[in-house]
């Protein structure tokens, strides 16, 4: 079974442009959560889409926003790109949070991106 | 809201030997699970163990073991053992099992575990 894929997995934009971060969930699976990772602000949660609908939102300003497709890929934009916005963004995907069943989270390879 | 704190920025050990990082978090509920993640310089995050707080027996994984002390909010991680492909980032953290951001996980700063030949 293919693991959870992200493209691109670098990325190079400059302040001002707008970016889109894909994610392919594993097969089967229907939650998709986003996650930013930086050395000063550690591992912080985006959002969590789960069959097409965003479920869950972390403390990120509206310039950062995402959506899922019926087949379960998911997509996150940034727009107005800021200097702050350089991070590693990982993907993890789930069958789905269900009160009292555990189903792993399992991570993607993240994309890299760059803000010059 | 919840937190995870790990103390420890920066932890070594020699092959073979054993190690324990530690981890500490904060909540008012009663049903969620903790977790240890590893993350190697590919940056790939792999899930090493976990444990369900309702659960009294602490979890274990081969050579990886963790001491749970509900009370205590603890949760600490003992590899034994330790191999050269041990050395990583580690991660501790915590996901609700119920209520509406039961799918979040909340990670502490890490612990970045150098080994020793």
């Amino acid at each position: 079974k293919a693991g959870v894929t992200q493209t691109p997995r670098y990325l190079i934009k400059t302040r001002g442009q707008q970016v889109t971060l894909s994610c392919s969930p594993i097969s089967g699976h229907r939650s998709v959560s986003w996650y930013q990772q930086t050395p000063g602000q550690g591992l912080q949660f985006l959002f969590e889409y789960f069959s097409e609908t965003q479920r869950n939102k972390g403390n990120f300003p509206g310039r950062f926003s995402g959506r899922q497709f019926s087949n379960s890929r998911s997509e996150m934009n940034v727009s107005t790109l800021e200097l702050g916005d350089s991070a590693l963004y990982l993907c993890a995907s789930s069958l789905g949070t269900i009160v009292g069943i555990y189903n792993e989270q399992f991570f993607g390879p993240g994309t890299r991106l760059t803000v010059l | 809201a919840q937190t995870v704190t790990q103390s420890q920025p920066e932890m070594s050990v020699q092959e073979a030997e054993t190690v324990t990082l530690s981890c500490t978090y904060d909540t008012s509920e009663s049903d969620y699970y903790l977790f240890w993640y590893k993350q190697p310089p590919s940056r790939q995050m792999i899930l090493v163990i976990r444990q369900e707080a309702y659960k009294q027996q602490n979890a274990t994984e081969n050579r990886f073991s963790v001491n749970f002390q509900k009370a205590a909010k603890s949760f600490s991680l003992k590899i034994s053992d330790s191999q050269l492909g041990d050395a990583a980032m580690y991660f501790c953290a915590y996901r609700r099992e119920r209520g509406s951001t039961l799918g979040r996980l909340y990670f502490g700063r890490g612990t970045q575990l150098t080994v020793w030949p």
